[in-house]
């Protein structure tokens, strides 16, 4: 069964500690995609990577941290440098940058 | 970067009536304009997208309409139905680059 998974779909983190969302794909794209989603503000995008290897900030990349050492997996880390962290985040994948973007079904994470 | 404005915040329609969903953008290279559909609780999903060789595109009750000169581009929902109600995302992208949405346009259909 083909698709992008996103792991776990709820997450609680205590205050100052550092968390890590994970994002795969088996769908042989080249281009995966963090979003970031709150009420009204529509999706933001955190980070992305066009390729293995390589990725570049997004609008909203301060107190987050990526990888992209596989093809397949996109790991977002959410640390203790981001003043608001609880969120809604979407990975999203795409064959080539720029085109039909694929979701997976989110990480609704908690920071109490 | 690109920037994209998407309008109205919130829309409620009658049944069966159009709805109408605007988004402007900023970079003259974006090429690719997609619609994702986002259900309560789920997960957003692609349900119409147009390039920018092309100035109209349908699919039975949805369309898009692009405008690269005014560079707007427009969702038209006909005959609504109470599956309809979701939020609307609109996007941007130029070739080879990110993805950039509108912040969204949350659609009820009212019996």
């Amino acid at each position: 069964d083909g698709g992008i998974t996103q792991s776990p779909k709820y997450l609680f983190r205590k205050e100052g500690q550092n968390v890590t969302l994970s994002c795969e794909q088996n769908l042989n794209h080249d281009a995966m995609y963090w979003y970031r989603q709150d009420p009204g503000q529509g999706l933001r995008l955190i980070y992305y990577s066009q390729i293995v290897n390589d990725f570049q900030k997004g609008d909203i990349a301060e107190g987050y941290s990526v990888s992209r050492e596989k093809k397949e997996s996109f790991p977002l880390t959410v640390t203790s440098a981001q003043k608001n962290p609880t969120a809604f985040y979407l990975c999203a994948s795409s064959t080539i940058p720029g085109s039909e973007a694929f979701f997976g079904q989110g990480t609704r994470l908690t920071v109490v | 970067g690109e920037n994209v404005e998407q309008h109205p915040s919130t829309l409620s329609v009658q049944e069966g009536d159009s709805a109408v969903i605007k988004c402007t953008y900023s970079d003259s290279a974006s090429n690719y304009f997609p619609w994702y559909k986002q259900e309560l609780g789920k997960r957003p999903q692609l349900i119409i997208d147009i390039r920018s060789n092309v100035g109209e595109k349908k699919d039975q009750r949805i369309a898009v309409t692009l405008n690269k000169t005014a560079k707007h581009f427009s969702l038209h929902i006909t005959e609504t139905q109470p599956e309809d109600s979701a939020v609307y995302f609109c996007a941007a992208s130029s070739p080879g680059d990110k993805i950039i949405f509108g912040k969204g346009t949350r659609l009820h259909i009212l019996p």
